[in-house]
C-alpha cells in the first residue's frame, strides 16, 4: 500500500532533550517535506526536500533540522525542544515538484508536546 | 500564489450534493487549483485538482468559472464520513514550496 508513515505518532517529552521525528515514504516520490499545524495557524511548511542531499527551509525551520540521505526517508530533528514547539507535525511527499498537478501524500501526523 | 477565500463552515444533508466554493480572483495563467481535506487532526488528503477544464474523478467534480477566478467543488452523494474541512488552494505548477492552506471550509454531514 503506498503510503508516509511517521514515527512516533505521540510524543510527550522535556525541554532541550533532543529528538528525532521519522517520516518515510514507498512511492519512490523525489519530493518530501515536514509541516506543522497549529490551532489558528493552518499549516505551515518547516523544510522540504527536493531530493536526496536537496534541502530547504520552508516558512518556520528555526529550531529544527532535517536530512536527506535516502530517497524514501526525511526524519525531522529538534536538537533541544522548546514549549513553542508543541505541535502536530505532518510529513508529506508528492513525486515530484516538477510536476504538473502534483499530488501531495500526507503522514498520519506526529502529535508533540514539550514540557 | 494566490490567495484563496472559502466560507467558513456549510452544512449538508446526508445523500445530497455538497457544493464548496472558492474564490480565487488573483490566480495567474500558470496556477492550478488543489483540493485537499482534513478529517479531525488526521493527515490532508488529495481531493482533486484542475487548470481551467471541469474535472472529475471517483471521490468529487471540480468546476472552474471560464474567467478560472472561482471554482466549486462537488461532492455528489455526501455521507457523514465526508465531515471535514475542505481546503481550496492555489499553486503554480513546478513550485517547490508548500501549499498555502488556509482557513478551508468546515462541511458538516448532518445525518
Amino acid at each position: 500500500e503506498a503510503q508516509v508513515t511517521q514515527n512516533p505518532r505521540y510524543l510527550i517529552t522535556v525541554t532541550g532533550k533532543k529528538l528525532t521525528v521519522t517520516c518515510s515514504q514507498n512511492m519512490n516520490h523525489e519530493y518530501m517535506s515536514w509541516y506543522r499545524q497549529d490551532p489558528g495557524l493552518g499549516l505551515r511548511q518547516i523544510y522540504y526536500s527536493m531530493n536526496v542531499e536537496v534541502t530547504d527551509k520552508g516558512d518556520v525551520p528555526e529550531g529544527y533540522k532535517v536530512s536527506r540521505k535516502e530517497k524514501r526517508n526525511f526524519p525531522l530533528i529538534l536538537e533541544s525542544p522548546s514549549p513553542n514547539q508543541t505541535s502536530l507535525y505532518f510529513c508529506a511527499s508528492s513525486l515530484s515538484e516538477g510536476l504538473a498537478g502534483s499530488e501531495q501524500f500526507f503522514g498520519p501526523g506526529t502529535r508533540l508536546t514539550v514540557l | 500564489d494566490a490567495k484563496t477565500t472559502q466560507p467558513p463552515s456549510m452544512d449538508c444533508a446526508e445523500g445530497r450534493a455538497a457544493n464548496l466554493p472558492c474564490n480565487h480572483s488573483t490566480i495567474s495563467g500558470n496556477e492550478y487549483v488543489y483540493w485537499y481535506r482534513q478529517i479531525h487532526s488526521q493527515g490532508p488528503q488529495y481531493i482533486i485538482h484542475g487548470l481551467k477544464n471541469n474535472e472529475t474523478n471517483e471521490m468529487a467534480s471540480l468546476i472552474i468559472t471560464e474567467d478560472r477566478k472561482s471554482s466549486t467543488l462537488i461532492l455528489p452523494h455526501a455521507t457523514l464520513r465526508d465531515t471535514a474541512v475542505y481546503y481550496c488552494i492555489v499553486r503554480a505548477s513546478g513550485s517547490a514550496r508548500q501549499l498555502t492552506f488556509g482557513s478551508g471550509t468546515q462541511l458538516t454531514v448532518l445525518p
